[in-house]
């Protein structure tokens, strides 16, 4: 099946600093990826959705420039969190929408950031 | 606004036993259901997905059904087993201006005791 990659898996960082979590596709190209937030025990959010090769379309009440989302290729989107703050620490996933099967998103296994 | 509800927030059941998840949506509206696993600390594994036009889905001991006019999902598990632990979520797929997105509730932490 398709599978969906996060890199790091985990990250811990200082305040103020940047930080920058990958997502690929493996084995299909994905024309279109989304990037959620999910803190315990809450709902995964929607954060932004990203096409490839275009500017990401976020949703309301996600700041677009901490939250940096770049799809420069097929296989690769990249969300980088800028000037993190400790209210950011939260579980990141990444999805993949493959091009011929339009119902269907492949998870990634997500990203826990915390920040000091 | 699309808000989807899970009942129970978590269920605690011995092995062996069926039991049913449910999963409630404010607007009738929506392309698809899905139904997901997570295992905690980790990602989403799709269990079953139910069109818009469906009432059911099958996969082994798993059964999704959907009535879409009342707004209303459920997830039979048939004799548990301790590895069926995990958080099931339910999430709907709904319009959004030219696109499309997954709105998802707050999910369901079973827990299956041997």
């Amino acid at each position: 099946g398709a599978v969906v990659s996060q890199h790091p898996s985990w990250v811990i960082c200082k305040s103020g600093t940047s930080v920058k979590i990958e997502c690929r596709s493996l084995d299909f190209q994905a024309t279109t990826m989304f990037w959620y937030r999910q803190f315990p025990k809450q709902s995964l959010m929607l954060m932004a959705t990203s096409n490839e090769g275009s500017k990401a379309t976020y949703e309301q009440g996600v700041e677009k420039d901490k939250f940096l989302i770049n799809h420069a290729s097929l296989t690769l989107s990249t969300l980088t969190v800028t000037s993190a703050h400790p209210e950011d620490s939260s579980f990141y996933i990444c999805s993949a929408r493959e091009v011929d099967w339009p119902d269907t998103q492949y998870f990634g296994p997500g990203t826990r950031l915390t920040v000091l | 606004k699309q808000e989807v509800t899970q009942i129970p927030a978590a269920l605690s059941v011995p092995e062996g036993e069926n039991l049913v998840l449910n999963c409630s949506f404010t607007d009738s509206a929506i392309y698809n259901l899905q139904w997901f696993r997570q295992d905690p600390g980790k990602g989403l594994t799709s269990l079953l997905l139910i069109q818009s036009s469906q009432r059911e889905q099958t996969s082994g001991r798993l059964n999704a059904s959907l009535d879409k006019s009342s707004g209303r999902s459920t997830l039979y598990i048939a004799a548990s087993q301790p590895g069926d632990s995990a958080t099931y979520l339910c999430a709907v797929r709904v319009p959004q201006g030219g696109s499309e997105k997954l709105v998802f509730g707050k999910g369901t932490k079973l827990t299956v005791n041997p």
